[in-house]
């Protein structure tokens, strides 16, 4: 059973750092690119960045460009999202996803780490 | 940019009826077209991907058919399970962008 598990969602300052974690299991890995998606508060969802299974090739939304990256770790099936500068329009829930390719449809997700950024 | 719009906002139906989504693209994803489902507090779920496609364990009351720019969700007859907010996406070109939903509602 393909399992994801976010982590990392917490409450911190406009201009502040966090790093959300996505644990992986039940399938290979390396055989599939990652995704995160967030959801602001009754909104609808935002594509927010991609990897391939190799790690390389990550791709950003123009609106977390230069703030936020996406790695991921292949001996820990362990994908992240370093995020940094944050601004009040970055709460959301996060979701992790699993792909296909970097410009894939999602096949599975995680069921998400709310982040709040707020004074 | 692509922009997907969804259409109707919402869609205030019984159980047994018949749904129709419609996801219309502002140029061609060709079939590079996802719907999912997300019902309150869940994680989007997919169902159909390359435009038709149902995905693994999807009952088959759920369809999805067009190409090119215009797109449409059926479902053949509601259950009650059904009720909740499905979105379209695609994936043909980069930023991949998703509808604004359409509520299913009761």
């Amino acid at each position: 059973e393909v399992q994801l598990v976010e982590s990392g969602g917490d409450l911190v300052q406009p201009g502040g750092s966090l790093r959300l974690s996505c644990a992986a299991s039940g399938f290979i890995f390396t055989n599939f690119a990652m995704s995160w998606v967030r959801q602001a508060p009754g909104k609808g969802l935002e594509w927010v960045s991609s990897i391939n299974a190799g790690a390389g090739s990550p791709h950003l939304a123009d609106s977390v460009k230069g703030r936020f990256t996406i790695s991921r770790d292949n001996s820990r099936d362990t994908v992240f999202l370093q995020m940094n500068s944050l601004r009040g329009e970055d709460t959301a829930i996060y979701y992790c996803a699993q792909a296909l390719s970097t410009r894939g449809y999602n096949l599975y997700w995680g069921q998400g780490t709310l982040v709040t950024v707020s004074s | 940019e692509v922009v997907l719009t969804q259409s109707p906002g919402t869609l205030s139906l019984s159980p047994g009826e018949r749904a129709t989504l419609s996801c219309r693209a502002s140029q061609t994803v060709t079939d590079s077209l996802a719907w999912y489902q997300q019902k309150p507090g869940q994680a989007p779920r997919l169902l159909i991907h390359d435009a038709s496609n149902r995905a693994t364990g999807i009952p088959a009351r759920f369809s999805g058919s067009g190409s090119g720019a215009d797109f449409t969700l059926t479902i053949s007859s509601l259950e009650p399970e059904d009720f909740a907010i499905y979105y379209c996406q695609q994936y043909y070109t980069r930023p991949l962008t998703f509808g604004g939903g359409t509520k299913v509602e009761i």
